[in-house]
């Protein structure tokens, strides 16, 4: 079945370090690539989206580039800020669009 | 985007009772999903919800367990019946504001349960 591995746990950075995200997937045919980030406290918020090879989806300073190629849609984000410590999740979404399957998520603490 | 309420946002309750927790959107949506989350894990979804049809199950969810109504187009509900300290988790409703695929989902708030 299809799956979303994260392999990052834990990021620990500080302030204006950049951060990088590893999100890698595996599904058959052709599915969406999503960033979401939970705060402490609340439900995920979608971040941003691509569906083919090579679109890059940003928001808020982050940015992922889909490559089919190494089924990857890794995270990055130039300069972080404190506010940006949440735990970020990669997720794939079906083409039916009835599904997301997410990864295990990965805890961003970035110190001031 | 779409903007959705839960409720209760947390709930104690003994095993072996039931209880339901209720989602609201702000507009109209067709599609209405229910996941759960244990604590410091991923988000695993439970069920999908379609006005006026009986929900689709993931594995390892059953509609016994966990039956789900979806009478109209901004609400749905999620009983846990026969609840057990195994389903102490938080549980978000979300959904998508487009009938079609690759659309984003938005998430409500989370209902956090503890059951003793």
């Amino acid at each position: 079945g299809d799956s979303v591995t994260q392999t990052e746990g834990q990021v620990a950075l500080s302030e204006e370090d950049f951060l990088t995200i590893h999100c890698n997937y595996s599904a058959s045919g052709y599915p969406a690539l999503f960033w979401y980030v939970q705060y402490p406290g609340e439900g995920p918020q979608f971040l941003f989206r691509a569906s083919r090879d090579k679109e890059k989806g940003s928001s808020r300073g982050f940015e992922a580039t889909y490559d089919k190629g190494t089924t990857s849609f890794h995270l990055r984000k130039a300069s972080v800020q404190e506010s940006d410590s949440a735990v970020y999740y990669c997720a794939l979404g079906n083409s039916a669009g009835n599904k997301l399957t997410f990864g295990i998520g990965t805890r961003v603490l970035v110190r001031p | 985007s779409v903007l959705l309420y839960q409720k209760p946002n947390r709930d104690i309750c003994q095993s072996g009772t039931s209880l339901k927790i209720q989602c609201v959107a702000d507009s109209q949506v067709v599609s209405m999903f229910w996941y759960q989350q244990f604590q410091e894990q991923s988000l695993m979804l439970m069920a999908t919800a379609n006005e006026g049809s009986e929900a689709t199950y993931e594995s390892g969810f059953t509609k016994d367990k966990f039956p789900i109504s979806r009478p109209n187009l901004t609400f749905s509900t999620l009983t846990v019946n026969n609840a057990r300290p195994g389903d102490s988790s938080i549980y978000f409703c979300s959904s998508r504001v487009s009938g079609t695929g690759y659309a984003e989902q938005f998430f409500g708030p989370g209902t956090r349960l503890t059951v003793l």
